[in-house]
């Protein structure tokens, strides 16, 4: 079945640690992005990628760093510089701004 | 700054009603719109989309959303809700050629059977 992959789907954290959310996808497509979801606030974009090696900061990218070595795998890096991390983390995909697919997303708690 | 503004925050109707959401983007050029749904427990997935053409567009669920390019909005619609209908929904935008994807703040629609 084609589509994508969070994991783990719930994560937890010491406070100062980085830690890296992965997603992976097999749909082919080129553009990947990683949102926030908290209640409220609706979706808010952290990184996107239109390209591999390629990745443009979204609205919130402050304390988060990605990488796009391979068009599958678009892993999200939470710094400890993030002020508040502890959130819902989703992943999407799209070919050609069209539909976006999401992963199933992956909860990070920091204590 | 490109934004989606959803008015709405949480509404709740009855079994039957009418349904209209509020949808405004903030864009120049050529914009392309799109409604997600997110029932509990479950993925987003795509209502329906508007790029180019009829601006009265149908999506899955009996769902219909209408551009108006002059006010600026994207609002979704819905003659009879079901109780199935609860979810919350999220208007989004992109510019045709460039792929950022900017969601709304969402709309939690309750309905009471």
């Amino acid at each position: 079945d084609g589509g994508i992959t969070q994991s783990p789907k719930y994560l937890f954290r010491k406070e100062g640690q980085n830690v890296t959310l992965s997603c992976e996808q097999n749909l082919n497509h080129d553009a990947m992005y990683w949102y926030r979801q908290d209640p409220g606030q609706g979706l808010r974009l952290i990184y996107y990628s239109q390209i591999v090696n390629d990745f443009q900061k979204g609205d919130i990218a402050e304390g988060y760093s990605v990488s796009r070595e391979k068009k599958e795998s678009f892993p999200l890096t939470v710094t400890s510089a993030q002020k508040n991390p502890t959130a819902f983390y989703l992943c999407a995909s799209t070919r050609g701004g069209f539909e976006a697919f999401f992963g199933q997303g992956t909860r990070l708690t920091v204590v | 700054a490109q934004s989606v503004s959803q008015h709405n925050h949480h509404v709740i109707l009855s079994e039957a009603a009418s349904l209209e959401l509020g949808c405004n983007y903030s864009y120049g050029g050529t914009v392309n719109l799109f409604w997600y749904v997110q029932y509990p427990g479950q993925h987003l997935q795509l209502l329906l989309k508007y790029f180019s053409g009829d601006p009265l567009v149908k999506g899955i669920k009996g769902f219909e959303a209408e551009f108006i390019k002059s006010k600026f909005s994207f609002n979704l619609r819905k003659p009879s809700v079901q109780w199935s209908d609860t979810a919350e929904y999220f208007c989004a935008a992109s510019n045709f050629g460039n792929e950022k994807l900017t969601f709304g703040t969402g709309t939690r629609l309750t309905i009471i059977p």
